[in-house]
């Protein structure tokens, strides 16, 4: 199993949709999990960190699996500016919370096009 | 909120001249900062972590001669590009951590655009 996987992806979907996005990750020590977007030619940029009990952002929910290795992203109602490219990443840190040890993994991204 | 600058963010350099991309943490300090490099459509490919006041950790297949990292302060770290080479033409981001354990994210400069003719 690769470090970080995604599902390939692109997802073309009308405004309004609701979209999943779902990654798993197979470093069972990891401790650490966030949704990044990332636009054409930009930085990542942090959407949610993922918490054990499931997180909500608004519109974006993200829900973590541990038992599964398994973490996913719901966007309800979808924007155009929601059109980006979607990063699973996991802290590589093995349960080590002594230093900054870990640094990120990234997944490939899945691409997201919202249409009118 | 947290920002991390990146300078130069665009730059076209000729084959054998040497390049250098600062980052800076700007309202807060970092004792690690990462580098990345992205090719087009790739995923982001971690180069190296920096850390202050010490050698950097180079991740496998990166050569340290070819890609020099200085941290000197808890806020600013520099990635020099040696006799940057057309292959070298690549998206380089940093990034710099805040908080800690658990708790503890990565935030990202806007990236440096290399362009090596």
């Amino acid at each position: 199993r690769k470090e970080v996987e995604q599902d390939p992806g692109p997802f073309n979907v009308p405004e309004g949709a609701t979209v999943a996005f779902n990654c798993t990750y197979s470093n069972s020590a990891s401790q650490s999990f966030f949704w990044y977007r990332q636009d054409c030619r930009k930085e990542p940029k942090l959407l949610m960190s993922v918490y054990s009990s499931g997180n909500e952002d608004g519109r974006f929910t993200a829900q973590l699996n541990r038992a599964s290795q398994y973490i996913s992203l719901l966007i309800r109602d979808s924007k155009l500016s929601d059109s980006a490219t979607y990063l699973c990443v996991v802290n590589r840190q093995d349960g080590n919370y002594g230093g900054s040890q870990g640094n990120l993994i990234f997944g490939k991204g899945t691409k997201l096009s919202v249409k009118p | 909120g947290a920002v991390v600058s990146q300078h130069p963010s665009r730059v076209i350099c000729k084959s054998g001249t040497s390049v250098k991309i600062e980052c800076r943490s700007l309202d807060f300090q970092a004792t690690t900062m990462f580098w990345y490099r992205q090719f087009p459509k790739k995923s982001l490919m971690l180069m190296a972590t920096s850390n202050e006041g010490s050698k950097a950790t180079y991740e496998q297949g990166v050569e340290k001669d070819k890609f020099l990292i200085n941290h000197a302060s808890l806020t600013l770290s520099t990635l020099t590009v040696t006799s940057a080479h057309p292959e070298d033409s690549s998206f380089y981001i940093c990034s710099a951590n805040l908080g800690a354990g658990i708790q503890e994210t990565q935030y990202f400069g806007p990236g440096t655009r290399l362009l090596v003719l």
